[in-house]
């Protein structure tokens, strides 16, 4: 069946980094585009950004511009999230999840991400 | 910035029905923002029951139902199921890089 794995959440300190990935298993992930989506208790679900199946573009959300990199190794079945200048707001647990038609289709467990000195 | 609205709790009684709606500040939805309803429970990840305004996956039992109703998108649930207690939250897609959340509506079975 299809499985989504997050991990490399953590505690980082603000201006910090991290790298999130996600392994992919039971379709074919080279077939799928892929996002990552974060939800916090206060500010609820956010969609973070989104990758083609080839790699080749990515979009996304205007507060995490300029600062996260989303990309992609098929051969390894695993999405990657780099998480650069980090901020108290980024706290959140990221999820990844396949896409379909503009939404979500399976999603992964999530990964605990907090910022905080 | 676009803002998703939702009703933020509504109660249902086992086997009845229940609709939650899912509104826009920008103006009506259609079917071009490819509605989305996700499920909620605690403690769990989200799991999409409705993408694309009407459609289901697999998993989606038959009482789920997603249309557009007026100016919003709708969830219908007809014959309510002690499972089905859990957040629902409506995903709104303006364009590549606006796919806006509403902030949930905590369904009660009751």
């Amino acid at each position: 069946q299809v499985q989504l794995v997050e991990s490399g959440g953590g505690v980082v300190q603000p201006g910090g980094s991290l790298r999130l990935s996600c392994a992919a298993s039971g379709f074919p992930f080279s077939t799928y585009h892929m996002h990552w989506v974060r939800q916090t208790p206060g500010t609820g679900l956010e969609w973070v950004a989104f990758i083609r199946d080839n790699g080749k573009t990515q979009y996304y959300a205007d507060s995490v511009r300029g600062r996260f990199t989303l990309s992609r190794d098929n051969s390894r079945n695993t999405l990657y999230l780099q998480m650069n200048s980090l901020r108290n707001d980024d706290t959140a647990v990221y999820y990844c999840a396949q896409d379909i038609m503009w939404g979500f289709e399976n999603w992964g467990r999530g990964t605990l991400v907090t910022v905080s000195s | 910035q676009a803002v998703v609205t939702q009703e933020p709790s509504l109660t249902v009684s086992p086997g009845g029905t229940v609709t939650l709606t899912c509104g826009s500040s920008t103006g009506t939805v259609t079917g071009r923002h490819f509605p989305s309803w996700l499920q909620q429970k605690p403690g769990q990840a989200p799991r999409t029951v409705i993408y694309d305004t009407n459609k289901k996956h697999s998993w989606t039992p038959a009482r789920f139902s997603g249309s557009l109703l007026g100016d919003k998108a709708a969830l219908t649930l007809s014959g309510a199921q002690p499972e089905d207690e859990a957040d629902y939250y409506c995903l709104l897609s303006y364009d590549v890089t606006r796919r806006v959340f509403g902030g949930g509506t905590r369904l009660t079975v009751l």
